[in-house]
């Protein structure tokens, strides 16, 4: 199974609307962390925002917002005000732990079209 | 303050052949990661260096990757010899802290980008 599903691999959001970016997981466990990376055309992974799973209210960072939901699974990224520099692939990760350590998981990510 | 820096940003190669990158962390960070991300998917953990001792390198193809991290500082991943399917881009990564919590802010290199032929 996947642990982590982006459904959507392809957006278009109109400059300055808001836009949600779909994200839901899988673990059994009940400690682990929820984040978000973009991944400009430039080739780095850009860190926005983490959520951990005790945390009871949604993360929010600037235009950044992450709607967690614990007991769906899900863990979506609101971006809201998009601009033409919001265009960029978007993923989902996961941290949980194993036998061995703790292991980031990325989901397949979510490729982000803003249109002036 | 710098950020992660790698060499080459791109290389092409003919598959049976050798290939080498190199990743200079953030100054001070620990822990240092290298990723293989593989076009269209998200990246997947190749190996973790904590400090210049290894903490994971389960999915790292070891008949044929390898990795080292001396004096714990840059690190170095060859790919000997490659195949087709390692096309990819690899990605390093630091993080100040140790890995060991699930809070862990990474900051990533822009990668190289690998072509086998």
């Amino acid at each position: 199974a996947q642990k982590i599903t982006q459904t959507q691999p392809g957006m278009f959001v109109q400059e300055k609307e808001a836009v949600t970016l779909d994200c839901t997981y899988d673990t059994s466990d009940q400690s682990y962390g929820l984040f978000w990376y973009k991944q400009p055309s430039s080739g780095e992974m850009i860190f926005l925002i983490y959520q951990g799973s005790y945390d009871e209210q949604n993360a929010t960072e600037g235009r950044y917002s992450l709607n967690f939901q614990k007991a769906r699974k899900s863990a979506n990224l609101v971006i809201s005000a998009s601009q033409l520099g919001d265009s960029a692939m978007y993923f989902c990760a996961m941290r949980e732990g194993y036998a061995g350590g703790f292991k980031t998981i990325f989901g397949a990510g979510t490729r982000l079209f803003v249109k002036a | 303050e710098a950020g992660v820096a790698q060499s080459p940003r791109y290389k092409i190669i003919e598959k049976r052949q050798s290939v080498a990158f190199w990743c200079n962390p953030i100054s001070g960070h620990a822990t240092l990661y290298w990723y293989q991300q593989i076009l269209g998917q998200g990246p997947k953990l190749l190996i973790q260096f904590q400090n210049n001792g290894v903490v994971d390198d389960s999915q790292l193809p070891k008949d044929r990757f390898s990795a080292e991290r001396l004096k714990g500082v840059d690190s170095t991943l060859k790919i000997q010899p490659a195949k087709l399917e390692d096309s990819a881009v690899y990605l390093c990564a630091s993080s100040l802290d140790l890995g060991t919590g699930v809070y862990n802010e990474q900051f990533f290199g822009p990668g190289t980008r690998l072509t086998v032929l």
